[in-house]
């Protein structure tokens, strides 16, 4: 998964309680996403990052914030979990450089809001 | 939405047979891609057509790209199961900054 993790890889929250999930990157890359996967809707873009306190809201941002203190890490804070934050969430990085903006992605997190 | 749309939702094939997928899309964009990604795991990167492009090839795998009609499609020959995936196109719209576009993908299961 081209040095990306997540954690954690599988929570289970109740609504209303404030939820972070973490992306880690080993390669210092500039650009990373959040994205959140759901059937029939494909991957959308949640927020994403340009550096190190630099960010921008995506097309589903309502009810997310995000925070990149460190270069490798991007955080996801859901500040009061409802259930149809259910999803999968996937971090992606583009490398620096990269031709076609081509993303590389993480192994996910399944998040369950009871 | 910017979303672009595959088809068929789902295919199913015997091993060997071609799978042929398209993708429609609704703005200009700089280049077109498609991600592969196994059940449970995060999409990998299979192939990119620039928008100046009409046709690629990778190994099995051939993209093409009709900018008129907003529209690709990739086929996949001789098909193994190990391809049972999902399949996504995802365009870099033009003017969108390093942002990707996602579709809502191909379910792709191949048949012994």
């Amino acid at each position: 998964d081209a040095g990306i993790t997540q954690s954690p890889r599988h929570k289970v929250t109740e609504t209303g309680t404030p939820v972070t999930l973490r992306c880690h990157q080993t390669e210092n890359h500039r650009y990373m996403y959040w994205y959140r996967q759901d059937p029939g809707h494909g991957l959308r873009l949640i927020h994403y990052s340009y550096g190190v306190k630099d960010t921008d809201k995506g097309e589903v941002s309502d009810g997310y914030s995000v925070s990149r203190s460190k270069t490798e890490d991007f955080l996801l804070t859901l500040e009061s979990a409802t259930s149809s934050q259910t999803s999968v969430y996937f971090c992606a990085i583009q490398p620096s450089g990269s031709f076609g903006n081509e993303q590389f992605f993480g192994p996910g997190t399944r998040l369950t809001v009871l | 939405s910017q979303q672009g749309e595959e088809d068929p939702q789902a295919l199913s094939i015997q091993e060997g047979e071609n799978a042929t997928m398209n993708c429609s899309y609704k703005t200009s964009i700089n280049n077109l891609q498609w991600y592969r990604q196994n059940s449970g795991r995060g999409l990998v990167h299979l192939i990119l057509i620039r928008s100046n492009e009409r046709e690629k090839h990778s190994g099995r795998l051939r993209v093409t790209l009709d900018t008129s009609k907003k529209s690709s499609s990739l086929l996949i020959t001789a098909s193994r199961a190990a391809d049972t995936a999902s399949y996504f196109c995802a365009t870099d719209p033009t003017g969108g900054g390093n942002k990707l576009t996602f579709g809502t993908g191909t379910q792709l299961k191949v048949e012994l």
